[in-house]
């Protein structure tokens, strides 16, 4: 079974903070990719990561970087959180079309 | 105007009924489409993947596509208090990584 695991579940963070969601998958997927889910908005890409160091950008970009340094590992960081950052975060690896996902990390900004 | 959309519910059934949840889209470029399930406090699972038109069935469930009305169907027959949960469509034109999700429309099927 292909596993998705994401740093933490739920987090609290206050503005102008910066803040790290790691994510690891175990299957040596090349691809992997971050959204932020909002209600009626559905899953939005803000970066996907086809290899080691390599990035392309989303959707929704602005305001996050993110690194990916071992192919397991792909995190998001924001430089500056604000509060329109208030969102869950998702975090795929895929193989051919099916992207596995993560549980989440729900990220209050305050 | 979004380039998926999707009704967001709820959308409330008897244990039994025949469900029909649905996606319109405006790029015709989309060639893949996909329907994900997402239970509360877990992320989407890949549930039905099409290419193209045609129908696609996997038990209870069939995935329609219809390209010419540019609408996406997912039917599931026989539904089941488990089948409570968000669904999501997603689509992707022939090139590229990227999948264009809709708004996910939640589903409550009652014992």
């Amino acid at each position: 079974d292909v596993k998705v695991t994401q740093s933490s579940r739920y987090l609290v963070k206050r503005t102008g903070e910066k803040v790290f969601l790691e994510c690891v998958q175990d299957m040596d997927h090349e691809n992997m990719f971050w959204y932020r889910q909002d209600p009626g908005l559905g899953l939005r890409l803000i970066y996907f990561s086809y290899d080691v160091k390599m990035k392309e950008k989303g959707d929704i970009p602005e305001g996050y970087s993110v690194s990916r340094e071992k192919k397991e590992r792909f995190s998001l960081i924001l430089e500056s959180a604000s509060t329109n950052q208030t969102s869950m975060y998702l975090c795929a690896s895929k193989v051919t079309d099916t992207q596995y996902f993560g549980p989440g990390t729900r990220l209050t900004v305050l | 105007q979004k380039e998926v959309e999707q009704d967001p519910g709820p959308l409330s059934v008897p244990e039994g009924a025949i469900v029909s949840l649905n996606c319109t889209y405006s790029n015709s470029a989309f060639q893949y489409f996909m329907w994900y399930r997402q239970y509360s406090r877990k992320g989407p699972e890949l549930l039905m993947y099409t290419y193209s038109s045609g129908n696609k069935e996997d038990g209870r469930f069939t995935a329609q596509v219809d390209k010419s009305s540019k609408y996406i169907s997912l039917f599931i027959r026989d539904s089941q208090p488990s089948d409570s949960a968000t669904y999501l469509c997603a689509m992707r034109p022939n090139a590229g990584n990227m999948l264009t999700f809709g708004g996910g429309t939640r589903l409550m099927v009652k014992p």
